[in-house]
């Protein structure tokens, strides 16, 4: 079956720390998104990637990197400079980013703990 | 720029009953509108999408919402509520024409009870 994989489910991070997220889609999408969901604040978009070997940040891409170096994947790493980085993370993936098919396929989710 | 409202972060509904979830939207040009689902500690589900076409729109398990561009609302509705339903469900606009990014509302999350 067609679909998003994240990996981990559950991740533990010590102050300081770099971490990197998984997500590889089987969708043949083009767009790749990752959003970070916090309770009671809906999700908010940290980067996204049109087209492979390209990405643009979203509206809270401080203390985040990323990479597009296939069209399957696009890890997300978690680095130090991230003040606040326990929350949920999903990954997604869209057909296209402008047209109609622009609804988003979510993978599973990482919850990422700093501990 | 466009916004999303989700009046109510908690709605409960006994089994059987209507479900009502309502999103208001504000957007500088025609927008398009989703609801999603989210099932505890799991991604986002497509549940529905309006894209300028029928302003009625039918989704899966049931559920369909209306586009009405006077109200602005996209509010989200299923005549019979079943256990299964209890969730969170996701208003999210997005501006037609060219890359829009999709803003997401707060969430509401729905409690079914028997």
């Amino acid at each position: 079956d067609g679909g998003i994989t994240q990996s981990p489910k559950y991740l533990f991070r010590k102050e300081g720390q770099n971490v990197t997220l998984s997500c590889e889609q089987n969708l043949n999408h083009d767009a790749m998104y990752w959003y970070r969901q916090d309770p009671g604040q809906g999700l908010r978009l940290i980067y996204y990637s049109q087209i492979v070997n390209d990405f643009q940040k979203g509206d809270i891409a401080e203390g985040y990197s990323v990479s597009r170096e296939k069209k399957e994947s696009f890890p997300l790493t978690v680095t130090s400079a991230q003040k606040n980085p326990t929350a949920f993370y999903l990954c997604a993936s869209s057909i296209e980013m402008t047209g109609r098919r622009t609804e988003a396929f979510f993978g599973q989710g990482t919850r990422l703990t700093v501990v | 720029a466009q916004s999303v409202t989700q009046l109510g972060s908690h709605v409960s509904v006994s089994e059987g009953a209507l479900v009502l979830l309502r999103c208001n939207y504000s957007s500088s040009v025609p927008p398009y509108l989703f609801w999603y689902v989210q099932y505890p500690n799991q991604g986002l589900q497509l549940l529905l999408k309006y894209t300028s076409a029928a302003t009625l729109v039918k989704g899966i398990n049931g559920f369909e919402a209306e586009f009405k561009k006077s109200e602005t609302s996209f509010h989200l509705t299923k005549p019979s509520a079943h256990m299964s339903d209890a969730a969170e469900y996701f208003c999210a606009v997005r501006l037609s024409g060219g890359y829009q990014k999709v803003t997401f509302g707060t969430g509401t999350k729905l409690q079914v009870i028997p």
